[in-house]
């Protein structure tokens, strides 16, 4: 069974750019989270998809960052204009119905530095 | 604030020995609970986890996880260490009352030494 996909593995960018992240959740995952880590911090949840709508986006900066889940499959986040506290791993996860007792299934994530 | 505590950021210890990593969270009400691990160079995977019942809880590759109600807390143990088990572990929560929104700590970094 392949895992949860994620593109690019690695990003550099300068402030106030813009940057877009890709996942692809594991095949008939309803559910998909984003998640952000800072370096020496656990993940932190920025937003949860059920299929195409959003389930939870209450510690998504609003501002800067935007995430959509077209179809119900894919998914992209973005961030505009990057900051320099915006430097952190992005995870993709994906669990089957979004249930708590359910595993969520991480991808390898993308480190993202902000320079 | 609702939170979740893991009390050490990192432990160093050789092969054979005993390992017991901490974690306190602060939810008032009925939580799930789990521990996730990243092997060096590897996702984030699920280690194991507790909904309801027996509260010593086990997992993959010889670990366990004890949830104690009245101490807010489910501590990670396994009684014999493999350089293998280098990695960095993560104690998470799910509120009931949350969809599925995992609260994480912040790691335990654990360096098994040959």
């Amino acid at each position: 069974e392949a895992g949860v996909a994620q593109s690019p593995r690695y990003k550099i960018i300068e402030k106030r750019q813009s940057v877009a992240f890709w996942c692809n959740p594991i095949s008939g995952h309803a559910t998909l989270y984003w998640y952000q880590q800072i370096l020496g911090q656990g993940p932190k949840l920025l937003i949860q998809f059920q299929n195409n709508g959003v389930v939870d986006d209450s510690q998504l900066p609003k501002d800067r960052f935007s995430a959509e889940r077209l179809k119900g499959v894919d998914s992209t986040l973005k961030i505009q204009p990057a900051k320099l506290e915006d430097s952190a791993v992005y995870l993709c996860a994906s669990s089957l119905g979004g249930r708590r007792q359910e595993t969520q299934y991480f991808g390898p994530g993308t480190r993202l530095l902000v320079l | 604030a609702q939170s979740v505590s893991q009390h050490n950021h990192h432990v160093i210890l050789s092969e054979a020995a005993s390992l017991e990593l901490g974690c306190n969270y602060s939810y008032g009400g009925t939580v799930n609970l789990f521990w996730y691990v990243q092997y060096p160079g590897q996702h984030l995977q699920l280690l194991l986890k507790y909904f309801s019942g027996d509260p010593l809880v086990k997992g993959i590759k010889g670990f366990e996880a004890e949830f104690i109600k009245s101490k807010f807390s489910f501590n990670l143990r396994k009684p014999s260490v493999q350089w293998s088990d280098t990695a960095e572990y993560f104690c998470a929560v799910i509120p009931t009352d949350s969809w599925g929104k995992l609260q994480f700590g912040a790691g335990t970094q654990v360096v098994v030494t040959p």
